[in-house]
């Protein structure tokens, strides 16, 4: 069964320090997205990750791809209050757009 | 710059009832979905199109029935509806032709079923 499981689920930080959120899935892929969805709204998209090794930046934002590892991070640096949301990640499983969700990370940053 | 549109915004169903939920592109997309999003499960794929007139199953299908008559409309049925079935649901468009196979997600609907 494929699995794709986020951690933290809950995150908790201060305005100014750096943390990371990761994403592992359980099949080969590699097409994995992140999106950010703000309370009561719809998914926007923040990166795209095409292949092995591949690393998007925006802003303070960092997300890499490691598909030997079946792993992707989402790196904050220097976080602030906006951007508190849920992040979640996505694989696409048959190179077909076919996406399965991770659970999401609920990531508030306090001052 | 309506991108993908869902109708209707909030709905409220008794126990057996049912209903449809309409999404619409105007992106020319081929690819649609019906995802549903349930506190702490992420998004779960109940259906989903690969052009017009095909239809597939996701994870989730028990319960939901979908249709595809035009390209630009993905149709998600619930004949019978039951209070598992309350939740948040999305509908989403890809392309076909795009390398980045990225979705581009509709408003949501929020059905609460009594």
């Amino acid at each position: 069964e494929l699995k794709v499981e986020q951690n933290p689920l809950f995150l908790s930080m201060q305005e100014g320090k750096n943390y990371t959120i990761y994403c592992n899935y359980s099949t080969t892929s590699d097409r994995l997205y992140w999106y950010r969805q703000d309370p009561g709204k719809s998914l926007e998209s923040l990166f795209v990750l095409l292949s092995n090794g591949a690393v998007k930046q925006e802003g303070r934002l960092m997300a890499s791809l490691d598909t030997k590892a079946r792993l992707s991070t989402l790196h904050i640096t220097a976080a602030v209050h906006d951007l508190s949301a849920t992040y979640f990640c996505a694989v696409d499983i048959d190179q077909g757009g076919k996406l399965i969700f991770g659970q999401g990370t609920e990531l508030s940053v306090k001052p | 710059n309506a991108g993908v549109t869902q109708t209707p915004k909030f709905r409220v169903l008794k126990t057996g009832q049912s209903m449809t939920l309409l999404c619409a592109q105007d992106m020319n997309h081929e690819y649609m979905y019906w995802y549903r999003q349930d506190p702490g499960m992420g998004l779960r794929l109940i259906h989903y199109s690969v052009g017009e007139g095909t239809t597939a199953k996701g994870e989730v299908p028990d319960g939901y029935n979908v249709s595809r008559l035009k390209k630009q409309n993905f149709l998600l049925g619930l004949e019978s509806a039951a209070p598992s079935q309350t939740s948040v649901y999305f509908c989403a468009s890809s392309s076909l032709g795009q390398v980045s196979g990225e979705l581009f997600f509709g408003e949501g609907s929020r059905l609460t079923v009594l």
